[in-house]
C-alpha cells in the first residue's frame, strides 16, 4: 500500500505570503496519480489540482503544483484570507487509493 | 450541473448495518467510476471503497474489507454503500465522489457530495 505523508500539518502565514506543502509517498508513483484537494471549514473537499500539476477549472492561478516520483509540492502564492482551509494530496497509483493527512492552513 | 446527494446516515449502535446512498445528476453516471470516502471527526480523509463505470473492478480500504460492500444501479443513477458490524471506528462523515475516468484507480475525484454522517455508539 501506498502511504502518503504531507507536511507541515498546519501553517499560519500573513495575507500576501507565498506558503509550501510538501507530500511524500512511500514510493515512487507516476505524477499522473497525485492530487490536492482543497475543504473549507464545513464544506466537502473540492479538487484543487490534478495530475500533479494541472489546475482544476476555475483555481486561481496563485495555486501551483510540482513534482514527480515520490516527492510533490503544493504552493500558494499571494495568500489570500479565502484560502483559509486543509489542503490533502492524494494518489490515485494503485489501490488502496490513499490521502495525506492534511495540512491546515491558517491566516495571521 | 452535477450534483451528488448522499442520505442513508445517522446513529446506529455497535455491530448493526446501514447502507448508504449517493443519488447523481447532472452527468452520464454510468460512464463514470465512483468512490466512497470518510473522515471522522478532526482527522484526515479517508478512501473507502470505489467501484468502476460497469460495476466489475471494486476496491477497499482494507479497515472496511469483509464488511462493507459498495454497488451501483446505473439505471437508478445511485452509488451504495452497504455497511455491517459497525464500529465506533466507523463514526465519520461519508462522501460519495465521482471519478474522472471509469477505473477504480489512476484518475482524480470530483465533484464530492456534501457528505452523511455516521455515528457508531458503544
Amino acid at each position: 500500500d501506498v502511504r502518503m505523508t504531507q507536511s507541515p500539518s498546519s501553517l499560519s502565514a500573513f495575507v500576501g505570503d507565498t506558503v509550501t506543502i510538501t507530500c511524500r509517498a512511500s514510493q515512487y508513483i507516476d505524477y499522473s496519480y497525485l492530487n490536492w484537494y482543497q475543504q473549507k471549514p464545513g464544506k466537502a473537499p473540492t479538487l484543487l489540482i490534478y495530475a500533479a500539476s494541472t489546475l482544476q477549472t476555475g483555481v486561481p492561478s496563485r495555486f501551483s503544483g510540482s513534482g514527480s516520483g515520490a516527492e510533490f509540492t503544493l504552493t500558494i502564492s499571494d495568500l489570500q484570507p479565502e484560502d483559509l482551509a486543509i489542503y490533502s494530496c492524494q494518489q490515485t497509483y494503485s489501490t488502496p487509493i490513499s490521502f495525506g493527512g492534511g495540512t491546515r492552513v491558517g491566516i495571521k | 450541473e452535477v450534483q451528488l446527494v448522499e442520505s442513508g446516515g445517522g446513529l446506529v449502535e455497535v455491530g448493526m448495518s446501514l447502507r448508504l446512498s449517493c443519488a447523481a445528476s447532472g452527468f452520464s453516471f454510468g460512464e463514470y467510476a465512483m468512490h466512497w470516502v470518510r473522515q471522522a471527526p478532526g482527522k484526515g480523509l479517508e478512501w473507502v471503497s470505489g467501484i468502476s463505470w460497469n460495476g466489475h473492478s471494486i476496491g477497499y480500504a482494507d479497515s472496511v474489507k469483509g464488511r462493507f460492500t459498495i454497488s451501483r444501479d446505473n439505471a437508478k443513477k445511485s452509488l451504495y454503500l452497504h455497511m455491517q458490524s459497525l464500529t465506533p471506528e466507523d463514526t465519520a462523515m461519508y462522501y460519495c465522489a465521482k471519478d474522472a475516468g471509469t477505473a477504480v484507480a489512476y484518475n482524480w475525484f470530483d465533484p464530492w457530495g456534501q457528505g452523511t454522517l455516521l455515528t457508531v455508539s458503544s
